[in-house]
């Protein structure tokens, strides 16, 4: 157990619509990272938080949005869905904002567009 | 420049056998090199990790081999077992680059 929890573990939506992810990182870790793993992409970097302000961003579209809250927890938003969007979305955590420290993640929520 | 190539994409290693994965990256400014372990329907867990001013790091059955002139680096499994089956990920980073991840590596071991 990595200790970062993810919520839902499974989504099924349609086209078009706009879904929230929800993730905790570990006690004590003030930066959370935002991975899409796609079959044919692998694992692709989106965006990173820390300590609530956004701290990089990646491969990440304009339809997609995330924040984190003072309580730490992140969300990311993704809207106006396409198929395309299929994909595991991983959160991860990591103690400081400096990348190249270890990095735990969750076990992700599958989002599934129909 | 910020590719991390993986081979091989799949592995199929004897039982008690070594499993070697090998990574190559072009950018000279990683300093970071984790490897991460993933069972089918779980997230990536964190494996072995090693900074370029060690050559080599062992954690029990796991070895990481670092090349820093040839700009590569490997995982070693010895004594391989039916539980190493995953798909293992190597990546690379430095402070104020994103990870980048190899493609996946899928391993089968079998009796």
């Amino acid at each position: 157990d990595s200790g970062v929890t993810q919520t839902p573990k499974h989504l099924i939506t349609a086209t078009g619509q706009r879904v929230t992810l929800r993730c905790s990182p570990r006690s004590g870790d003030l930066s959370v990272y935002w991975y899409q793993q796609s079959l044919d992409q692998g694992l692709q970097f989106l965006i990173q938080y820390y300590n609530g302000e956004e701290r990089a961003k990646g491969n990440i579209l304009e339809r997609f949005s995330a924040q984190q809250f003072p309580d730490l927890h992140s969300e990311l938003n993704l809207s106006s869905l396409e198929l395309g969007d299929s994909a595991l979305y991983f959160c991860a955590s990591s103690r400081a904002g400096q990348r190249n420290q270890p990095q735990h993640f969750g076990d992700g929520t599958r989002l599934s567009i129909l | 420049q910020q590719q991390v190539k993986q081979s091989p994409q799949s592995l199929i290693v004897q039982k008690g056998g070594i499993s070697i994965i090998n990574c190559a990256y072009e950018n000279t400014a990683f300093d970071y090199f984790p490897w991460y372990q993933q069972f089918p329907g779980k997230g990536p867990a964190l494996l072995i990790a090693i900074r370029p001013d060690v050559s080599e790091k062992k954690e029990g059955r796991f070895t990481i081999s670092f090349n820093k002139s040839a700009k590569q680096f490997s995982l070693h499994i010895m004594d391989s077992q039916p539980g190493d089956s995953a798909t293992y990920f190597c990546a690379a980073n430095s402070g104020n680059t994103p990870l980048v991840f190899g493609k996946g590596t899928r391993l089968s071991v079998i009796a």
